[in-house]
């Protein structure tokens, strides 16, 4: 069966920071990968997607980046960490676009 | 403008209510619709919706879409305290470049179960 580890589960890192969240897939291959914000409050919004190796799209221009270095490995990063940047992250994936859309257990950041 | 609405944003009832919450939606080439169950964590997948009509049902909890219409609801019978979270809607949008579809969510019902 198919799981998805994210990690850390919590950080607390200082504004200017640099940020490198990781996400990975197992028991499947060729995965579409998605990193989700949700600030406070209940929206979900979509940061990045990845339908393969080095294909990155972004949805929101910031001041993250992702990347895609192994077929089922997802990294979100910043280079400096701005408070409005807090929020929980959350690495999903599905297989193709008619299926459901699975999450990892999420990342919470707080930017002090 | 949201292309994914829910309705209400929050609802409070006692343990043994049914409720009803809303989504409706604003796609061409719609794919499909998904509901979302959010406790503490991440979302938990709920159900998956294509074709219009076509009732989804998993225990207390039930779908349906109206393709026509374009909204679906997501009834939940003799509530428990167990089901207070919040629910949300996802529907497939293309995306800016129009060559891949994403989920957008809607901003969520906050349901409450008292006892």
């Amino acid at each position: 069966s198919q799981t998805i580890h994210q990690w850390p589960a919590t950080l607390v890192q200082p504004v200017g920071s640099p940020l490198s969240l990781e996400c990975t897939v197992e028991g499947t291959s060729n995965p579409n990968l998605y990193w989700y914000r949700q600030a406070a409050g209940r929206g979900l919004q979509l940061l990045f997607y990845s339908v393969g190796i080095g294909q990155i799209s972004s949805e929101v221009p910031q001041n993250l980046s992702a990347s895609r270095p192994q077929d089922r490995q997802f990294i979100l990063s910043s280079k400096k960490l701005l408070l409005s940047d807090s929020g929980f992250y959350l690495c999903a994936w599905r297989q193709g676009y008619n299926s459901p859309l699975h999450f990892g257990n999420g990342t919470r950041l707080t930017v002090t | 403008e949201d292309k994914v609405v829910q309705s209400p944003l929050s609802l409070v009832v006692h343990e043994g209510d049914t409720v009803t919450l809303n989504c409706s939606y604003e796609v061409t080439n719609f794919r499909s619709l998904l509901w979302y169950k959010q406790e503490k964590k991440a979302p938990t997948f709920l159900f998956m919706l294509t074709s219009s009509g076509i009732e989804k049902k998993s225990g207390r909890l039930s779908s349906i879409l109206d393709k026509k219409e374009l909204f679906s609801i997501l009834n939940i019978t003799a509530t428990q305290t167990g089901d207070s979270a919040v629910y949300l809607c996802a529907v497939d949008l293309p995306t800016s470049g129009g060559s891949n579809y994403k989920l957008t969510f809607g901003k969520g019902t906050l349901l409450t179960v008292n006892p």
